[in-house]
């Protein structure tokens, strides 16, 4: 049963600190989304990646907020400096996407990182 | 600005009761609705509409989707306890980006 990983599931951190997140996306999927969620917010779509290159992050904060996918099979995102605001809980999702096949626009989610700044 | 609307917020009901729960958008190059069913942690995937008035089924949900109005539903018929959940409406667009509804909260009391 292929699933999208997220480590870690939770964390918590003091203001300041640097926060990196990791995913590892349905083998074989070509596209990785970093979405936050809060609950003034909803789910916001923070950055993402196809075949490891980045369509767009003009969802995130860029003077703390980066997103890498070293490898097909991990994405990262890292704050830094963390602040109190950033506490939301971080999904990632990844699909196999197609820009002409609508059949391919399902996102999958991973459990999510729980993201507490003191 | 892209916008998907979703309605009511907040539902409560009885076991046993059907419910309909409503999602409007208004988005740039849209291709597909989406629906999803968040409980304690990921959103897991329902239904995907990219054709209006075709009807797509799973068990006791349903939805359809409606181009010419710009919106969808999703039926959920002799509600159970394990319904209750936060449901999300979400629209892709030309880049495949996903633009998510608020959700509503849905409540089954036994």
């Amino acid at each position: 049963d292929a699933r999208v990983t997220q480590t870690p599931r939770d964390k918590v951190t003091e203001m300041g600190q640097e926060v990196t997140m990791r995913c590892q996306p349905i083998l074989g999927h070509n596209t990785v989304f970093w979405y936050r969620q809060t609950m003034m917010q909803g789910l916001e779509l923070l950055a993402y990646f196809r075949n490891r290159a980045p369509l767009d992050d003009s969802g995130m904060p860029k003077d703390r907020f980066s997103a890498e996918m070293p490898d097909a099979t991990l994405a990262t995102l890292k704050i830094q400096p963390s602040e109190p605001r950033d506490s939301a809980v971080y999904f990632c999702a990844s699909g196999l996407m197609s820009l002409t096949a609508t059949s391919t626009d399902t996102q999958y989610f991973g459990p999510g990182t729980r993201l507490t700044v003191l | 600005e892209d916008k998907v609307v979703q309605s009511p917020l907040s539902l409560v009901v009885h076991e046993g009761d059907t419910v309909t729960l409503n999602c409007s958008y208004e988005v740039t190059n849209f291709r597909s609705l989406l629906w999803y069913k968040q409980e304690k942690k990921a959103p897991t995937f329902l239904f995907m509409l990219t054709s209006s008035g075709i009807e797509k089924k799973s068990g006791r949900l349903s939805s359809i989707l409606d181009k010419k109005e710009l919106f969808s539903i999703l039926n959920i018929t002799a509600t159970q306890t394990g319904d209750s959940a936060v449901y999300l409406c979400a629209c892709s667009m030309g880049a495949q980006k996903l633009v998510f509804g608020q959700g509503t909260r849905l409540t089954i009391n036994p």
